[in-house]
Formats: structure tokens, sequence, C-alpha cells
């Protein structure tokens, strides 16, 4: 158990409202991350984390923001979400010794 | 666009049969890793190959790495249900600071 918890693990929401997913670890792990997983897309990294206040954009950043104000959060916001954000949106942490991540069990987001 | 893309993209073998993977990805890689999913689950890291690795192994999981071909190959050996998942390989590429980014997946099944 790598103690990473996501919240919330479901939520519906409309077009248009504010949405902030919540991604926790007990480990102290220096890199977070946060990735959308859609039919035929795969994982892509929205944004990552490389200590508190370090982020960086992923391949899909546009219309989200992280921030990452103490070592044991990772938040991911959506302005304003649209429908094209329904997804199941995934934290993991890297390993610090092992390079390998672990994975949350994910937040299923639906904007309608 | 993803680094990692694996080949096929899904594979239907009898159980007891070996089942095998491919990835390829565009640049240098200071890794490169497996992964598995379950059906409505976070994934679960399988197997990490270095860029000097060119083999390694983790019980019925082979994993090779040609990094002149930029290309990964997992191979699971006597399959079983079990196994019934989805695969992703992953990459860390080199001077990305640890930006992980991964396939679209294959889709394994494995007929009992």
């Amino acid at each position: 158990d790598a103690g990473i918890t996501q919240s919330p693990r479901h939520k519906v929401t409309e077009t248009g409202t504010p949405v902030t997913l919540r991604c926790h670890q007990t480990e102290n792990h220096r890199y977070m991350y946060w990735y959308r997983q859609d039919p035929g897309h795969g994982l892509r990294l929205i944004h990552y984390s490389y200590g508190v206040k370090d982020t960086d954009k992923g391949e899909v950043s546009d219309g989200y923001s992280v921030s990452r104000s103490k070592t044991e959060d990772f938040l991911l916001t959506l302005e304003s979400a649209t429908s094209s954000q329904t997804s199941v949106y995934f934290c993991a942490i890297k390993g610090s010794d092992t390079g390998e991540l672990f994975f949350g069990e994910g937040s299923r987001l639906t904007v309608l | 666009s993803q680094q990692g893309e694996e080949d096929p993209q899904a594979l239907s073998i009898q159980e007891g049969e070996n089942a095998t993977m491919n990835c390829s990805y565009k640049t240098s890689i200071n890794n490169l890793q497996w992964y598995r999913q379950n059906s409505g689950r976070g994934l679960v890291h399988l197997i990490l190959i270095r860029s000097n690795e060119r083999e390694k192994h983790s019980g019925r999981l082979r994993v090779t790495l040609d990094t002149s071909k930029k290309s990964s190959s997992l191979l699971i050996t006597a399959s079983r249900a079990a196994d019934t998942a989805s695969y992703f390989c992953a990459t860390d590429p080199t001077g990305a600071n640890s930006k992980l980014t991964f396939g679209k997946g294959i889709t394994l099944s494995v007929r009992p």
C-alpha cells in the first residue's frame, strides 16, 4: 500500500462550474502526477509536481491548474469544467528509490 | 503526443499460451516501465528496465529493451485467465525531470 488516496472518487457537475480533485499521500514522496484516462487515448499526463510549489505541464494541461502547497497534497483544479473534461483522473506518486509510480484508485468526473 | 506506443492494441490468447506485447518510443530514456490495469482500478507497476539493461525477468514476466530501435517487449509466459487486463508501457525520458508518459495500452484477454 503506497498510501495514496484520491477524493472525491466520483463527481457529477455541470458545465462552467469549478472542480477540484485532491490527491493525498502519506509517504512523503517528492514527485506527484495527475493523468486522465479516456477510451482510445490511454493515460495522458496533465500536470506533475517535483516538489512543494514546483509543478510543470504535461501534454494535456489546457483547462487545468494544479497546486502543491505541502508535500502530501497535490490538487487538480478545473476552473470552468467542460464536457470534454469528462474522464477518469488518476493521481500517482513516484517511489523515491525505485522510480516506479504508485497510482490511486481514480476519480471519475462527469461534466454535464 | 504520447511517448510510448504499444502494439498490438488487443490480444486474445488461450490460457497456457505466451503473450507478447510491444512498445515503441521516440526519444532517449532513463528507463521504461510496464504497468497493468484491471478493469475499474488504478494501474499497478509490473517491471522497470533501465536504459543500460537489455533484459529483465520477474516471475512469469520477461522484458527486453532495445535502445537502438527504441523498442521494448513484455512477454508473459504460461498465461492465466487472471492475466486478463490492460497493459501499458511508460517511459521516463532523459532530461525531462521524471515526466513519465504512457502509451494507449494493450487489452489482453486470456480465455480459460
